[in-house]
């Protein structure tokens, strides 16, 4: 089993929707978890944190789920600019702080 | 500030050459990683360092791979001799263990490497 798994999509999705992933990991001691965003062509940039209380950044709900070893990112309102591939990022603290990338999801809004 | 710094941006370079690529993390950061992208793959995490120390080698393909870091601000990646499978854009990122956001990962803008 991979150690981060990512429906790879793509999502088409027309704008204004709402569009959720969802990512799953297989080391019950994963620490930290968060979610990047990756434009075409572009490095991965950091788009938020995942808290085990859940948090929200305007249009952006991340959930941890441990007892499920799952995370998910809800999108309201998606916008044009919301196309790019979204990396869910798990952190293993007691093995060196090893950092794993899951594949990615496509994700493109449509006009 | 700068942010981390990979050059080249591009390289083209026949089968069997030698490859190496460079990394200048963000000042201050002590922990350095070398991951490659692929479609297929995605992102595979390479090696990494902590205060300049190899910890984690183990994602390196094979010994035809090699890294280095030789100081606190600069590290390379060696490809000897390279094979067309090694086409991939390659990802350098640093991050740092105190202060701030010590869990986001800062990366350049990688190097796109083709291998004929």
């Amino acid at each position: 089993r991979k150690e981060v798994e990512q429906d790879p999509g793509p999502f088409n999705v027309p704008e204004g929707a709402t569009v959720a992933f969802n990512c799953t990991y297989s080391n019950s001691a994963s620490q930290s978890f968060f979610w990047y965003r990756q434009d075409c062509r572009k490095e991965p940039k950091l788009l938020m944190s995942v808290y085990s209380s859940g948090n929200e950044d305007g249009r952006f709900t991340a959930q941890l789920n441990r007892a499920s070893q799952y995370i998910s990112l809800l999108i309201r309102d998606s916008k044009l600019s919301d196309s790019a591939t979204y990396l869910c990022v798990v952190t293993l603290l007691n093995r060196d702080d090893k950092i794993i990338f899951g594949k990615g999801t496509r994700l493109h809004i449509l006009p | 500030d700068a942010g981390v710094i990979q050059s080249p941006r591009h390289e083209v370079t026949e089968m069997g050459q030698e490859v190496t690529l460079r990394c200048k993390p963000i000042s201050g950061h002590d922990y350095l990683f070398w991951y490659r992208q692929t479609m297929m793959r995605g992102l595979e995490l390479l090696i990494y360092f902590n205060n300049n120390v190899p910890i984690d080698d183990s994602g390196m393909p094979e010994d035809r791979f090699s890294a280095k870091m030789p100081n606190a601000s600069f590290s390379t990646l060696k490809i000897q001799p390279s094979e067309p499978r090694d086409s991939a854009v390659y990802f350098c990122a640093s991050r740092a263990s105190r202060g701030e956001n010590t869990g986001e990962l800062f990366f350049g803008e990688g190097s796109r490497l083709t291998v004929l």
